[in-house]
């Protein structure tokens, strides 16, 4: 099956500083990536939406400027969390599809984010 | 607006069979899945109906009934490793995956 490979599985941070997460298609090529966030024993959010090659669509209150999305390659989606805040801590999880007409995910392993 | 709807929670005896209903209302529909999500863990993928009717696979079955707007996930023979909690998404006309809250389906001995 389609493997998508996120990482890190676990990060350490300080208020102010920014970390990045990365999200790979290991066998496929993603036309889109998804990035959630879950915060505990709540269901997924949706953040943003990525296409290849374009920006990202952000869901209705998400910070764009905080919250920033790469999607150079079909294989590599970034997220960075910009000036990290204890709130931001979460349970981050990207998705990927491989086409834009057959809807399954395929997630990552999730990032979980501390800041401290 | 979009909504999926799917009780919080509920406890099951190992062994048991247990059903999880999911009902929905999109705009557009181009599939549901339903993924299994261990706490601390991304969701894994457990079924996917596009047409109407029941999708067997293992002890797990997927129902759906496209003009009722309802779905369900119905679990056999319970294991204690089957409590997680259980996500109904739909994918609406965008192909866009609309997510339920999830149930959180607890086991007991």
């Amino acid at each position: 099956g389609a493997v998508v490979s996120q990482h890190p599985s676990r990060v350490i941070c300080k208020s102010g500083t920014s970390v990045k997460i990365e999200c790979r298609s290991l066998d496929f090529q993603a036309t889109t990536m998804f990035w959630y966030r879950q915060f505990p024993k709540q269901s997924l959010m949706l953040m943003a939406t990525s296409n290849e090659g374009s920006k990202a669509t952000y869901e209705q209150g998400v910070e764009k400027d905080k919250f920033l999305i790469n999607h150079a390659s079909l294989t590599l989606s970034t997220l960075t969390v910009t000036s990290a805040h204890p709130e931001d801590s979460s349970f981050y999880i990207c998705s990927a599809r491989w086409d834009r007409d057959y809807p399954e995910a395929f997630f990552g392993q999730g990032t979980r984010l501390t800041v401290v | 607006g979009q909504n999926i709807d799917q009780p919080t929670e509920m406890t099951a005896t190992e062994g048991a069979i247990v059903q999880i209903n999911c009902t929905y209302q999109t705009s557009g529909f181009n599939g549901l899945f339903w993924y299994q999500q261990h706490a601390g863990e991304a969701p894994t993928f457990l079924s996917y109906n596009v047409l109407d009717g029941l999708e067997e696979k293992g002890r797990f079955s997927s129902f759906l009934s496209r003009s009722k707007g309802y779905s369900y996930l119905l679990l056999k023979e319970l294991q204690m490793k089957d409590s997680a909690s259980y996500l109904c998404a739909v994918a609406d006309s965008n192909y866009q995956l609309i997510w339920g809250a999830g149930t959180k389906l607890i086991i007991k001995p």
